[in-house]
Order: structure tokens, then sequence, then C-alpha cells
């Protein structure tokens, strides 16, 4: 089945600055990569997605990258604010079609200090 | 439109007991799913459904029995509670068509086994 790495673990940045979390995957049937945030004591929420036959897809301050050759994908946040502070989960799901199937990465505790 | 919905938000079993977790979706998805959060595990598929009458398991579905005799409702079942099955759990749901993958998580429910 898939297996999804996702790096740093946890990410301490001054607001302003940007981050980045990347993460690998291993089924190259995968063809969808949502990143989703949650902070504490919630539940996941949507902030971005791509799907395969996108390189590059932005979204105000939120921008994620894919590249199908190497297997991995990742989340730029710029100019970071308090509120930006989350746990920040990438995944991965499309083999066999099935989207809905959804394997997560471990998760990364982004800290936006003011 | 509610969402998704589940209850109920907290529960605390002794070893061996039995209990339903409630989901109920008004959105009229026919992607349904069960993922459980535990810390520094990430997210984990439990079990899901493609619609009603049909589901399948996930990455981690011992333990556990769902059903799905309605397009709104994905009860997750536990047979004989045990201490490893203290998580968070969390339902989520998604369209199967109209152009997006996006899955929409109800707010958990945090399990406690003694």
């Amino acid at each position: 089945g898939e297996n999804v790495e996702q790096h740093p673990s946890t990410l301490s940045v001054q607001e302003g600055d940007s981050a980045v979390i990347k993460c690998t995957y291993s089924d190259s049937a995968s063809n969808y990569f949502p990143w989703y945030k949650q902070e504490l004591g919630k539940r996941p929420q949507l902030i971005i997605d791509i799907r395969s036959n996108v390189g590059e897809k932005k979204d105000q301050r939120i921008a994620v990258t894919l590249n199908k050759t190497a297997k991995h994908f990742s989340l730029h946040i710029t100019e970071t604010q308090p509120e930006d502070s989350a746990v920040y989960f990438c995944a991965a799901a499309g083999g066999g079609g099935s989207n809905y199937k959804l394997t997560f990465g471990k998760g990364t505790l982004l800290t936006v200090n003011p | 439109n509610a969402g998704v919905t589940q209850t109920p938000k907290f529960q605390v079993l002794k070893t061996g007991q039995s209990m339903t977790l409630q989901c109920a979706q008004d959105m009229n998805h026919e992607y349904m799913s069960w993922y459980r959060q535990d810390p520094g595990m990430g997210l984990r598929l439990i079990h899901y459904s493609v619609g009603a009458g049909i589901t399948d398991q996930g990455e981690v579905p011992n333990g556990y029995n769902v059903s799905r005799s309605t397009t709104e409702d994905f009860p997750l079942r536990l047979l004989s509670a045990a201490p490893s099955q203290t998580s968070v759990y969390f339902c989520a749901s998604s369209p199967r068509s109209g152009g997006t993958d996006t899955q929409y998580f109800g707010p958990g429910t945090r399990l406690t086994v003694l």
C-alpha cells in the first residue's frame, strides 16, 4: 500500500518568514495530494490540494509543488503569521481511482513566533 | 447544512465493553470514511464506504465493524474495547462527482478505554 513520509516533524519560524514542509510517497499510481491544517482540539481542514497533472498550485500565501518523477510534494507558506501555527498533514490517494482513501503523513507542528 | 456530525464527543469505556460511534452527513456524499488519530501517527484509515451497502477495510480495521445502510449514516462499532483503541476518531465524507475530492471531516470523538 501507499506510504507517506513527512518532514520535519516540528518547525519553528519567525513571523513573516517562510515555512516549507516536505512529503514523499511510495505509490506511483497516487494522483491526489491534499494538505490539511489541524488546530489543537479541532478537526483537520483542507487548505490546498494538487493533482498529478499539475506541477504547482498557489492560493494566496500558500503554495504546493509536486514532483511526480521523484514522488515528492511540498507545502510552502510565505509571510507566516501567528495564526498559521498548527499541525499540518500531507496525504496521498488515488491508486486504483480511489481518491477517497487517504494515506496521511505523521504531521508537522508549525510554530510561528511573533 | 450541518456537514459531518459525530456523536458522542467524548466517551470512556472499560475494557471489553462495546459501543457505537455515530457519524452522519447531510451533503449527500457517497464516500464516507473512518480514521483514527494517535499522537505522532497522523490519521490512519479504519474502514470506508463508497456508497450505501458497500464497505471495505482500510489500514487498521481490526477490532472495528462498520455498516452503511443509508447514504447519510456510517456508524463505527467497537465490539470489545481494548486500551489500544484509545484514540480520537474522525469520520469524513466526500462527493463522488462534482470535480472535487475534498474530504470533509467531522469534529471527532475522543475515546478512552480503561
